[in-house]
């Protein structure tokens, strides 16, 4: 089974909403890793917070950790079309990053 | 600096033939990774490498995939012979070392399509 779970599976809005995708996930972690992939494409590191960390921001990317609910959340502010992509989370309770089933984000211009 | 590069980047064979997919990583980059990932879902982990020690293979079906990475940079993943459910992308990623708790680096992957 996997790690960590996204929820929603898939996310419609339109460009300029804010977008919050959420990871739960099982055991205990060092960090929780967020990535993108374009349709078609490699997976991309968006973020990294780490387990003594509650809160992160990088550009329109805020990132939230509760270690007690064994969750996260991934907020995009001001969406674009661009942002058309799969979200995952990915955790790290052995030596490999272990991947969700992921978000399916769809941002209408 | 240049990315992880993977080849071929498509492939369709019929089942029960073999096929072979390439990785070179990140220069520099101690540990190598191969993940499947079939559409719809996420990444799931084949085998880990550090440098050219296998450090968790434990979900790589033995009995038809194998890799290897010989001098402890390129990398090569082997289906033989291939199913139906085999069909899916193969990722290889890589990270600077296993000691480091960062992010992984990938490539574009390898579509396969087994029919």
């Amino acid at each position: 089974s996997q790690q960590g779970e996204e929820d929603p599976q898939a996310l419609s809005i339109q460009e300029g909403e804010n977008a919050t995708m959420n990871c739960s996930y099982k055991t205990s972690i060092n960090n929780l890793q967020w990535y993108r992939q374009n349709s078609g494409r490699g997976l991309v590191h968006l973020i990294l917070i780490r387990s003594n960390e509650r809160e992160k921001h990088s550009g329109r990317l805020r990132v939230t950790l509760d270690t007690s609910k064994k969750s996260s959340s991934l907020l995009i502010t001001a969406s674009r079309a661009a942002d058309t992509a799969s979200y995952f989370c990915a955790t790290d309770p052995r030596r490999a990053l272990t991947f969700g089933s992921g978000t399916r984000l769809q941002v209408q211009p | 600096e240049a990315g992880v590069a993977q080849s071929p980047r498509y492939k369709i064979i019929e089942k029960r033939q073999s096929v072979a997919f390439w990785c070179n990583p990140i220069s520099g980059h101690a540990t190598l990774y191969w993940y499947q990932q079939i559409l719809g879902q996420g990444p799931k982990l084949l085998i880990q490498f550090q440098n050219n020690g296998v450090v968790d293979d434990s979900q790589l079906p033995k009995d038809r995939f194998s890799a290897e990475r010989l001098k402890g940079v390129d990398s090569t993943l082997k289906i033989q012979p291939a199913k139906l459910e085999d069909s899916a992308v193969y990722l290889c990623a890589s990270r600077w070392r296993e000691e480091y708790s960062g992010e992984l680096f990938f490539g574009e992957g390898s579509r396969l399509t087994v029919l």
